[in-house]
């Protein structure tokens, strides 16, 4: 069974600070997603990543798949209170496109 | 585009009832995803469809869940009799083509509590 493993579950930091979360597994994923959930809402598309070793950002964000492609992370310069939610990833493998996802990192940023 | 289309946003019953959720997909979408959300489980895959068909229903926990998706545009799933333990955000998710790298478009969600 292909798991998941975010880290940490849940961070509160203040405005202005950086932060990195984790997204780790034992299995081996074709692709990796990030999503981004606000209370009331459904998770929201951030970025896909497919290549081992490939980096991408979004603005203050910049997401890393890892090397064997089983971990990636999520890093934010600067943090700012907009970006409070909680951060899912998803691992895609299945050749139907069903995604394997994550139990998330709730993040708050105080202003 | 209206997004993905969930009613009701929120449904509260009691144990034993039946409780019947409907989702709308973006026009076009092939794909369609029913998803149940706790603190405990995180997001889980309950059952996809693919143009209509069931492809994989190997998350729906008991016969209690049944989902059905009659043409492109509609699909319900049902929890009958519903549970406490059912209690949790269930949502609906399209995509166009069903790859792993698709985007997938959640709809805002169903808050079912089950007294």
């Amino acid at each position: 069974t292909q798991l998941l493993e975010q880290s940490p579950q849940f961070l509160s930091i203040q405005e202005g600070e950086n932060l990195t979360v984790y997204c780790n597994s034992s299995s081996v994923f074709s692709s990796l997603q990030w999503y981004r959930q606000e209370p009331g809402e459904g998770p929201v598309l951030l970025v896909t990543v497919v290549t081992g070793g490939e980096v991408k950002k979004l603005k203050r964000l910049t997401f890393q798949f890892g090397d064997a492609r089983k971990d990636s992370s999520l890093h934010i310069t600067a943090a700012q209170p907009g970006d409070t939610g909680l951060y899912l990833c998803a691992g895609g493998g299945g050749s139907q496109g069903n995604l394997i996802f994550g139990k998330g990192t709730k993040l708050s940023v105080k202003p | 585009d209206a997004g993905v289309i969930q009613s009701p946003r929120h449904e509260v019953t009691e144990m034993g009832q039946e409780v019947t959720l409907r989702c709308k997909p973006i026009s076009g979408h092939d794909y369609l995803f029913w998803y149940r959300q706790t603190m405990m489980r995180g997001l889980e895959l309950l059952i996809y469809f693919n143009n209509n068909v069931p492809i994989d229903d190997s998350g729906m926990p008991e016969d209690r869940f049944s989902a059905k998706m009659p043409n492109a545009s509609f699909s319900t799933l049902k929890i009958q009799p519903s549970e406490p333990r059912d209690s949790a955000v269930y949502f609906c998710a399209s995509s166009p083509w069903g790859l792993s790298t698709d985007t997938q478009y959640f709809g805002p969600g169903t808050r079912l509590t089950v007294l």
